[in-house]
């Protein structure tokens, strides 16, 4: 198993650019999350989604957006892209089966740079 | 809203000394608390998790402790060695998504 995968490793964007990071799993997670870092910071939960078809918002999601339109897949769209979203992006996916059940596995991460 | 607050936010110890992090959440229905590591550079990965039907779980020299009336867990690392140093995350899985805490940085000194 690949465990959770993220593309790009690293991205310069121009002010105004849009761009779509991309995520990918294959333990067959029911759960997927997008978290941003920024430097000496913590995590903050971007968007998440419990299952294909279904996504909800986090703590920070303006200025972002994502699709679940299959079990593998969460990537995480970034419109009009603004300095404020220079920060490092991280996926992870977790099986929640039991109640008591809900390890997370983080993907390498995404650093993204906007000048 | 749902929020997990870890002190402190910075820490140094003795090589062989213990370390202990503290957290609090504020979602009563938590039922599921890990605990993950980040090094440099590095992905955050799970050291420790515990469950709200236990209140102790301990794997070698690390521990967590949970009291669910007071609503908060530590981590506790003894014998702590330098690879030990990094950022140290607490979680808590409240009603529909885990929140962490902001990160503890932990220094082991020579």
């Amino acid at each position: 198993n690949a465990g959770v995968t993220q593309t790009p490793k690293f991205r310069i964007l121009k002010i105004g650019q849009s761009m779509t990071l991309q995520c990918t799993q294959d333990m067959n997670h029911n759960y997927m999350y997008w978290y941003r870092q920024d430097p000496g910071m913590g995590l903050k939960l971007i968007y998440y989604s419990v299952g294909a078809g279904i996504t909800d918002k986090g703590e920070v999601p303006n200025g972002y957006n994502v699709s679940r339109s299959t079990t593998e897949d969460f990537p995480l769209r970034l419109e009009l892209a603004a300095p404020s979203q220079t920060s490092v992006y991280f996926c992870a996916s977790s099986h929640k089966g039991t109640v008591y059940q809900e390890t997370q596995y983080f993907g390498p991460g995404t650093r993204l740079l906007v000048l | 809203g749902e929020n997990v607050e870890q002190h402190p936010s910075t820490l140094s110890v003795q090589e062989g000394d213990s370390a202990v992090i503290k957290c609090t959440y504020s979602d009563s229905a938590s039922n599921y608390f890990p605990w993950y590591k980040q090094e440099l550079g590095k992905r955050p990965q799970l050291i420790i998790d515990i469950r709200s039907n236990v209140g102790e779980k301990k794997d070698q020299r690390i521990a967590v402790t949970l009291n669910k009336t007071a609503k908060h867990f530590s981590l506790h690392i003894t014998e702590t060695q330098p690879e030990d140093s990094a950022v140290y995350f607490c979680a808590a899985r409240g009603a529909s998504k885990i929140i962490f805490g902001s990160g503890t940085r932990l220094s082991i000194r020579p």
